[in-house]
């Protein structure tokens, strides 16, 4: 599996856009980049994921590059029920998850 | 659909004793996962099965550490003799053919 970094936390305005960048610069090529998060004390819950293009859904928006070696996920209103561990896993079936420390969002009022 | 089920929610047992953790995972789902976590290591995975068949144990970290999955409605954890490293937070997911996982809440298991 490709190791993915993350910054460690972030901030964000409440209602404004919150971009988490993932850097995965060994991914290969059948191996999708997905994003789960964790907000405190519940499990993880999946967000998004995506292999090439870019992706939207309900909850975000997956941007990756063309060389795919990384990728930004948008949560376009941040609100406080956003604030999460938020985890970017490049895995090619979606078995073998291995959550690194993913990177703290704090949506703040 | 209830989500993914898990029992018991909290658990404090003393240290040498047997520890069962259970999981319902979401009906029609035909993998599922069982994770821990704690603040040390994050989340690992420990276990998946798929259509009731344990794939990938590569992640139980000993021999006192098992899992089983009787029908594809039910999944134990079972822990012998139970030790105070051990305290964590176990999950359990399940997911169908497809991307998503589904987490359950969680058990806090406690070792004394």
């Amino acid at each position: 599996d490709a190791k993915t970094t993350q910054p460690t936390s972030m901030d964000c305005a409440e209602g404004r856009a919150a971009n988490l960048p993932c850097n995965h610069s060994t991914i290969s090529g059948n191996e999708y980049v997905y994003w789960y998060r964790q907000i405190h004390s519940q499990g993880p819950q999946y967000i998004i994921h995506g292999l090439k293009n870019n992706e939207t859904n309900e909850m975000a928006s997956l941007i990756i590059t063309e060389d795919r070696k990384s990728s930004t996920l948008i949560l376009p209103h941040a609100t406080l029920r956003d604030t999460a561990v938020y985890y970017c896993i490049a895995e090619y079936n979606n078995n073998d998850m291995r959550f690194g420390a993913g990177t703290r969002l704090t949506v703040k009022p | 659909d209830a989500g993914v089920i898990q029992s018991p929610r909290h658990e404090v047992t003393e240290m040498g004793q047997e520890v069962t953790l259970r999981c319902k995972p979401i009906s029609g789902h035909d993998y599922l996962f069982w994770y821990r976590q704690t603040m040390m290591r994050g989340l690992e995975l420990l276990i998946y099965f798929n259509n009731n068949v344990p794939i990938d144990d590569s992640g139980m970290p000993e021999d006192r550490f098992s899992a089983k999955m009787p029908n594809a409605s039910f999944s134990t954890l079972k822990i012998q003799p139970s030790e105070p490293r051990d305290s964590a937070v176990y999950f359990c997911a399940s997911r169908p053919q497809g991307h998503e996982q589904y987490f359950g809440p969680g058990t806090r298991l406690t070792v004394t």
